[in-house]
């Protein structure tokens, strides 16, 4: 049973134009949301998160929304950077009354970046 | 950088072997948990632990145990490998609190023929 799921396989954009990585969830506990970027043979870097009673949080050129009605997430990228190339990954935790904070993750998005 | 150091970095073994996985969490960060990527699983929660204890457990096989020590770093120790143990093992700690953040290290690849 995938709780997090990342239609997505793989995107890909041009330079300076918008990249929108999308996220859907089952679970109703979860109440907080990361993104994660990731690179081969490295640990996946935190990104961004929101937690629950927000449906916006914007880092510089990363913004994510969450839609807790339809439990769906998207982290927007504007503008895009060749840099910005890697798999994404949406996570997602339950921090209520005794939670373990584990985090469910997606199974990414490859994003790349054409120049 | 994360902050989060995990050794070794590469670790290639026999099945039947055993092997320790060893993680050093961020400066002041109380838990730590452990996740394994496979090609086709994804990442997946194993376990975690907070302040020495064990506080969950996700997909762990009872090959597989761990344990968090006095001065907070952890320990992962696979026994029993099986080609189907190879994949990347993945440490991250956080503070412990309200929804935290957790902060990965670079993870350990380990490869059982």
């Amino acid at each position: 049973d995938q709780q997090v799921k990342q239609n997505s396989p793989s995107l890909s954009v041009q330079e300076g134009r918008i990249s929108i990585l999308n996220c859907d969830y089952t679970n109703s506990m979860f109440d907080y949301f990361l993104w994660y970027k990731k690179y081969p043979a490295e640990g996946p870097t935190f990104l961004i998160s929101i937690s629950s009673i927000k449906d916006k949080n914007e880092d510089g050129r990363f913004t994510v929304f969450l839609n807790k009605s339809a439990k769906h997430l998207s982290l927007h990228i504007v503008p895009s950077q060749p840099g910005d190339s890697a798999v994404y990954f949406c996570a997602a935790s339950a921090t209520g009354g005794g939670s373990n904070y584990k985090l469910t993750f997606g199974k990414g998005t490859l994003l790349t970046v054409n120049p | 950088d994360s902050g989060v150091t995990q050794t070794p970095k590469h670790l290639i073994t026999a099945t039947g072997q055993r092997v320790t996985l060893r993680c050093s969490p961020r400066s002041g960060d109380l838990s730590v948990y452990w996740y394994q990527q496979s090609l086709d699983q994804g990442l997946q929660f194993l376990i975690q632990y907070y302040n020495g204890e064990e506080r969950a457990k996700g997909n762990i096989l009872e090959r597989f145990s761990a344990q968090q020590f006095p001065d907070l770093h952890s320990e992962l120790n696979l026994s029993s490998l099986e080609l189907g143990d190879s994949a990347l093992y993945f440490c991250a700690s956080s503070v412990a609190g309200v929804q935290e953040t957790q902060y990965f290290g670079p993870g350990t690849r380990l490869l059982v023929l």
